[in-house]
């Protein structure tokens, strides 16, 4: 296993179009998390995943914003009408649901909306 | 709400010069304080776990303290390619492994 994986790198979309980001996690972690980092500021927590089973919203996410996991393993991250504000570094994570709690992270999707 | 500040937001050092990293926190319960470093744009790198105060880890030329209001992250004789942004986070104890809290970073410059 190569690590968590992330795709597309780069977006670059029209405001009001939808996307959708696609993750896959190291395949022994049942948790996966998305986080949202914008310049100069750390990760933000976003939702996660326990098995299939979304367990935790942030209220940055809005109704705009919807996740799934649909069979416990990949994970897609949608945003509909996008917004400038939307502009941002997509990042996913994956670790253990207990013991070693170290979260590790894909390289991220670099979301632009002009 | 669990809170996490990171000093000083830049730091620029020549190589060879040794100085710390500060990560200050307040958490309810804490489970575990983590350090990243993060290159640009690219995801974090995982670097430690630390669980209780007085633990230390080390890797190469980094060393990671805890205490209980705070971290620090020792960086000895620091070389340009440890530039980078270093990002703490904490863990709130929950009974399971949950969301990470992040600081903003710090960017450390080494000049050759």
């Amino acid at each position: 296993d190569t690590g968590v994986s992330q795709d597309p790198r780069h977006k670059i979309t029209k405001r009001g179009q939808n996307v959708t980001f696609r993750c896959d996690p190291i395949s022994e972690h049942n948790r996966l998390y998305w986080y949202r980092q914008t310049l100069g500021q750390g990760p933000e927590f976003l939702t996660y995943f326990q098995n299939e089973a979304q367990l935790e919203k942030s209220r940055l996410l809005s109704d705009r914003f919807s996740a799934e996991r649909p069979k416990g393993s990949f994970s897609t991250l949608e945003i509909q009408r996008t917004e400038q504000g939307d502009s941002a570094m997509y990042l996913c994570a994956s670790s253990f649901q207990t013991g070693s709690p170290e979260a590790f992270f894909g390289q991220g999707t670099r979301l632009t909306v002009v | 709400e669990d809170q996490v500040t990171q000093s000083p937001e830049a730091l620029r050092l020549q190589e060879g010069e040794s100085s710390s990293l500060n990560c200050s926190y307040t958490v309810s319960g804490l489970r575990g304080l983590f350090w990243y470093r993060q290159d640009p744009g690219k995801g974090p790198e995982f670097l430690f776990t630390l669980y209780s105060a007085g633990e230390e880890k080390e890797k190469e030329r980094l060393k990671a303290t805890l205490t209980k209001k705070e971290s620090f992250l020792h960086i000895t004789a620091p070389k340009p390619e440890d530039s980078a942004t270093y990002l703490c986070a904490v863990q709130r104890h929950t009974g399971a492994n949950s969301k990470l809290t992040f600081g903003k970073g710090i960017t450390l410059s080494v000049r050759p």
